[in-house]
């Protein structure tokens, strides 16, 4: 069975820019999540969906959103992006109630 | 609110000696528990869960972990630590709606 896969791996953007990543979750898992990890914040939710509802957010602001489709593959986009922005994005996958499996994620850098 | 405490920000290790990971959470139910494993440049790998049951957990290679409702702990072991067993690790506990928050991470270092 194929894990969680993030893409891009890598990617460079300017201040301002706009940037969209993309999950599949492990096929069957209906939750999709979504993390930044920083060095200097660590490991911190960004929000939650399942069944294409966002069940629950963190504390991001709004220029930080996702979906989620019919498929359970995922989306976040961060707007107007800033230098603090620049983290690794990671996405995990779960069967309701149960494990939380992660991506290999995705490293933004804004410059 | 949920939270977790990881009190050590970085061991280090003999090849072959034993290792202990100390976690602490702080949670209102009764908690989900879990231990993941990150190498540099990498995701997030499941090493073990506690949900209920059994407090001591096994989980890949080679780890266990204790939970321990009292004391308000899950930590990690490792009877014998292998080079390759270096890596950063992360507590998290696990709240409604697959919300996790995580400790600050232990960086194990394994010294030939």
């Amino acid at each position: 069975k194929a894990g969680v896969t993030q893409t891009p791996r890598y990617l460079i953007k300017t201040r301002g820019q706009q940037v969209t990543l993309s999950c599949s979750p492990i096929s069957g898992h209906r939750s999709v999540s979504w993390y930044q990890q920083t060095p200097g914040q660590g490991l911190q939710f960004l929000f939650e969906y399942f069944s294409e509802t966002q069940r629950n957010k963190g504390n991001f602001p709004g220029r930080f959103s996702g979906r989620q489709f019919s498929n359970s593959r995922s989306e976040m986009n961060v707007s107007t992006l800033e230098l603090g922005d620049s983290a690794l994005y990671l996405c995990a996958s779960s069967p309701e109630g149960n494990t939380i499996y992660f991506g290999e994620g995705s490293w933004l850098t804004v410059v | 609110a949920q939270s977790v405490t990881q009190p050590d920000i970085h061991i280090t290790v003999s090849e072959g000696a034993s290792l202990e990971l100390r976690c602490n959470y702080s949670y209102g139910a009764t908690p989900y528990l879990f231990w993941y494993v990150q190498s540099p440049g990498q995701g997030l790998q499941l090493l073990l869960k506690y949900f209920s049951g059994d407090t001591l957990v096994q989980g890949i290679k080679g780890f266990e972990a204790e939970f321990k409702r009292s004391q308000s702990s899950f930590n990690l072991r490792k009877p014998s630590v292998h080079w390759s067993d270096a890596a950063e690790y992360f507590c998290a506990v696990g709240g409604g709606f697959n919300k996790l928050s995580f400790g600050a991470g232990t960086t194990v270092t394994v010294r030939a």
